[in-house]
């Protein structure tokens, strides 16, 4: 109930393609949903989060595009940088938990 | 932005010898703190919170004895882990919500490479 499900594990993409990860939840009790971008040896940095009032949100060449029905959120990263190569995370929380819950993650490489 | 500052970045430590991790938020005032283990090229998973001015919060299967947490300030929260052993490599991250609602932006640091020999 607590897990996040995260695909695919990696992810290749050529330079100005679309990458696109998936993540499915089964607590419906998650209402926040951020996404995190961690370049090796790092923390990882909130790229970009989305609450389930909202079917999309769009910040830059990112997207979440959230289906409250099918509990699943997907990120989209637009016109994909060779910059972009790094391993993402999907997350979920809610009021009754305050740490986030994170999927398994996928290393995605753009390829210039 | 937010900043969260933990030292140190890197620890090589023998054996049954204790370190200490700490975490900072810079320019806010954190009562929460996260901190998360990962292992290479694995996800994160949460190990406790730490509460200032109380005790922690475990996870199941990690053993507070192992790793003592202690929050003393508003903007300080460390990490020890003790007699560590080989096992207990790993890397370590702690993280602060900025701003009390549990959906408040989450904010990592850069996370300590512990390595024991």
């Amino acid at each position: 109930q607590q897990q996040v499900k995260q695909s695919p594990q990696s992810l290749i993409v050529q330079k100005g393609g679309i990458s696109i990860i998936n993540c499915a939840y089964e607590n419906t009790a998650f209402d926040y949903f951020p996404w995190y971008q961690q370049f090796p040896g790092k923390g990882p940095a909130l790229l970009i989060a989305i609450r389930p009032d909202v079917s999309e949100k769009k910040e830059g060449r990112f997207t979440i595009s959230f289906n409250k029905s099918a509990k699943q959120f997907s990120l989209h990263i637009m016109d994909s940088q060779p910059g972009d190569s790094a391993t993402y995370f999907c997350a979920a929380s809610n009021q009754a938990g305050t740490a986030l819950i994170f999927g398994k993650g996928t290393t995605l490489s753009v390829s210039s | 932005g937010a900043v969260v500052s933990q030292h140190p970045s890197r620890v090589i430590c023998k054996s049954g010898t204790s370190v200490k991790i700490e975490c900072r938020s810079l320019d806010f005032q954190a009562t929460t703190m996260f901190w998360y283990r990962q292992f290479p090229k694995k996800s994160l998973m949460l190990m406790a919170t730490s509460n200032e001015g109380s005790k922690a919060t475990y996870e199941q299967g990690v053993e507070k004895d192992k790793f003592l947490i202690n929050h003393a300030s508003l903007t300080l929260s460390t990490l020890t882990v003790t007699s560590a052993h080989p096992e207990d490599s790993s890397f370590y991250i702690c993280s602060a919500r900025v701003g009390t609602p549990y959906n408040s932006p989450l904010h990592f640091g850069n996370g300590t490479r512990l390595t024991v020999t």
